[in-house]
């Protein structure tokens, strides 16, 4: 069964960074494109970023762009998010996504999330 | 980018009532290749990852009670809870996944026991 896992999230000083992982299993890990999405303490659910199967494409959120860069290592079914200059707004529990099959696609898996918390 | 509104921000209903959630998205959603349009739902409950319940506007997903209903073309959708249980009780969201290339969720609605 597909897996996602979370992991790297803690607590972080603005300015700081963190780097988020997520591991993955139970599907071909190397065919799929995977998301980022956050949630902020009682707000909705809000799309981050985009990473393509073979990393030729990588999409952002006006939120986050320039800060948070999405990657990937399909040797070890891993998804990362690189997050920089953290502020304070960027606290969030943060999920990876997976699409369904095709394009485009909605999401139909998710992990349970790394929570980040951006405080002094 | 696309901007989706959902309406209203939170309902209450009795059980075994119809609950009726819209969402409306700035531009378009439609995928001129199949003629489909690019809008999902999900149901979000505390301590939980989202559940994709609903897409292409109307397909529900494997496992979901037909209870839930969604339908709706180009810029305004609806999802329906013909007649809700109270496991229903969740936040629910839309999505457009066109990938303009954002997705975009909406507010989120509150669906709650009266």
């Amino acid at each position: 069964q597909v897996q996602l896992v979370e992991s790297g999230g803690g607590v972080v000083q603005p300015g700081g960074s963190l780097r988020l992982s997520c591991a993955s299993s139970g599907f071909t890990f190397s065919s799929y494109g995977l998301h980022w999405v956050r949630q902020a303490p009682g707000k909705g659910l809000e799309w981050v970023a985009y990473i393509r199967y073979d990393e030729s494409s990588k999409y952002y959120a006006d939120s986050v762009k320039g800060r948070f860069t999405i990657s990937r290592d399909n040797s070890k079914n891993t998804l990362y998010l690189q997050m920089n200059s953290l502020r304070a707004d960027d606290t969030a529990l943060y999920y990876c996504a997976k699409p369904t099959t095709g394009w485009p696609a909605p999401f139909d898996y998710w992990g349970q999330g790394t929570l980040v918390t951006v405080s002094s | 980018d696309i901007v989706m509104t959902q309406s209203p921000d939170s309902l209450a209903v009795s059980l075994g009532e119809r609950a009726t959630i819209n969402c409306k998205s700035s531009q378009s959603v439609l995928y001129s290749s199949n003629n489909k349009n690019c809008l999902a739902w999900y149901q979000h409950k505390p301590g939980q990852p989202p559940k994709l319940i609903i897409y292409w506007a109307s397909t529900r997903e494997s496992g979901v009670p037909d209870r839930f209903s969604g339908s709706g073309s180009g810029t305004d959708f609806t999802l329906t809870i013909s007649s809700l249980q109270a496991e229903d009780v969740a936040v629910y969201y839309c999505q457009q996944y066109s990938g303009t290339p954002t997705w975009t969720f909406g507010q989120g609605t509150k669906v709650e026991i009266k």
